[in-house]
């Protein structure tokens, strides 16, 4: 148990619609990272949050977007879903940005 | 560029050891480091090694770093049956803080 946890566990949504993942990250870490991992594949690093902001992104479109609460906990949202967005979503939180990455359990997305 | 390789399977039979191999491309990168997933999990970090040490070792892992050839391996002594999972290397590169990971390994273990 890393101390992250993800919200939900499981999501089913169609094509073209919207969706929001939740992070809350480990007591005293002022930082999440979010991953993306397709079945197969490691982990894709999507974008970084550091103390409510952007602080990295990856090679992912605008349509992924996101955003860190003054608590330190994070959301998600993936604008206009489809298919290829069917996929494992990590969040990491670590004491800083240059810290190791703590891993939650994962939100596993779904998109018919 | 930007690239972690790893060998895609690996079986062993229990008490025999494991060794994990990973080629990465970035020479900026810091730390190296070694996840463990299982089967429907998130991802459990077992170790990491920085870019300047050439071997750590942490019970029955022995993580050994050439750093010339860009190659990683983890060792994992005595297998058991309950390390059978995917295994993740991962480089994170200096001052951009994010992770790039290999492809996995999946180890089986036969008992």
């Amino acid at each position: 148990e890393t101390g992250v946890t993800q919200s939900p566990t499981h999501l089913i949504k169609t094509r073209g619609q919207q969706v929001t993942l939740r992070c809350s990250s480990q007591s005293g870490h002022n930082t999440v990272s979010w991953y993306q991992q397709a079945l197969g594949q490691g982990p894709q690093f999507i974008f970084q949050y550091y103390r409510e902001e952007e602080n990295g992104r990856g090679n992912f479109p605008p349509r992924f977007s996101g955003l860190q609460f003054p608590n330190y906990s994070s959301e998600l949202n993936v604008n206009a879903l489809e298919l290829d967005d069917s996929a494992l979503y990590l969040c990491a939180s670590s004491l800083s940005r240059d810290n190791e990455q703590f891993f939650g359990p994962g939100t596993r997305l779904t998109v018919l | 560029g930007e690239d972690v390789e790893q060998s895609l399977f690996l079986s062993v039979r229990e008490g025999d050891s494991s060794v994990i191999n990973c080629t990465y491309t970035d020479s900026s990168s810091t730390y190296l480091y070694w996840y463990k997933q299982e089967p429907g999990a998130g991802l459990q970090l077992l170790t990491y090694i920085f870019s300047n040490m050439d071997m750590k070792q942490d019970q029955r892992l022995t993580v050994l770093l050439n750093k010339k050839d860009k190659h990683l391996s983890l060792r994992i002594a005595d297998t058991q049956t309950g390390d059978s999972a995917i295994y993740f290397c991962a480089e994170s590169i200096s001052g951009t803080y994010k992770y790039i990971f290999g492809t996995g390994t999946r180890l089986k273990v036969l008992a």
